[in-house]
């Protein structure tokens, strides 16, 4: 079974500086993708990125981008210029990309991430 | 705004009693994933729906149950409730098919058990 693992229950930043969120998976897979999930106080789960595990360019979403180390199993996200609307819990995700698996989504605990002004 | 529309918002309600979750997907999504998010169990899929038929369940409890309605809307029925089903229940849609792969996720119903 695949997993996700966020060892960083909680992170903070200074405001206009850049952070690194972690994220480590399990899975016996080659084909799948990976999402990196944004929960503000507001509680919608707003989706900030994703990256196809055959694709070896990591995404990069305006200040948003990942290093993915498929040898690794490892899907970092990294925030630059962070502002305060940043705050937010950060959720890893995993998703199976095998035609006939169900399509069910993996998430992490989440790293909750504070942005100091 | 996700383009996913869940309803109501918030939800109280006591031990023992059923309540219906409700959710629209965004116009074109085929599949409904249900989740559910608790405090001490993190988010957890319970069931996916695709056009009208379950394609996949998770840790879903016998007690709830979910459907899929030929407007492409979905239900998930929650009876018998207990305390340790208060908890953020999230509805996401998909096109699902083979190239497009991401999930919408709604604002969620909060639900209280008292």
């Amino acid at each position: 079974a695949q997993t996700v693992t966020q060892s960083q229950p909680e992170m903070s930043v200074q405001e206009a500086e850049t952070v690194t969120l972690s994220c480590t998976y399990d899975t016996s897979e080659s084909d799948y993708y990976l999402f990196w999930y944004k929960q503000p106080p507001s509680r919608q789960m707003i989706l900030v990125i994703r990256q196809e595990a055959y694709k070896q360019q990591n995404a990069t979403e305006n200040r948003f981008s990942v290093n993915f180390q498929k040898a690794a199993k490892s899907f970092s996200l990294k925030i630059s210029d962070s502002q305060l609307g940043d705050a937010a819990m950060y959720f890893c995700a995993y998703r199976s990309a095998v035609l006939g698996r169900d399509d069910k989504i993996i998430f992490g605990k989440g790293t909750r991430l504070h942005i100091l002004p | 705004d996700s383009g996913v529309t869940q309803t109501p918002k918030h939800l109280i309600t006591a031990t023992g009693q059923r309540v219906t979750l409700r959710c629209s997907p965004r116009s074109g999504d085929l599949s409904v994933y249900w989740y559910q998010q608790s405090l001490d169990q993190g988010l957890q899929f319970l069931i996916q729906y695709y056009n009208g038929e379950e394609r996949a369940k998770g840790n879903i409890l016998e007690r709830f149950s979910a459907q899929q309605f030929p407007d492409l809307h979905s239900e998930l029925n929650l009876s018998s409730l207990e305390l340790g089903d208060s908890a953020l229940y999230f509805c996401a849609s998909s096109v699902d098919d083979a190239y497009t792969d991401t999930q919408y996720f709604g604002p969620g119903t909060r639900l209280t058990v008292l």
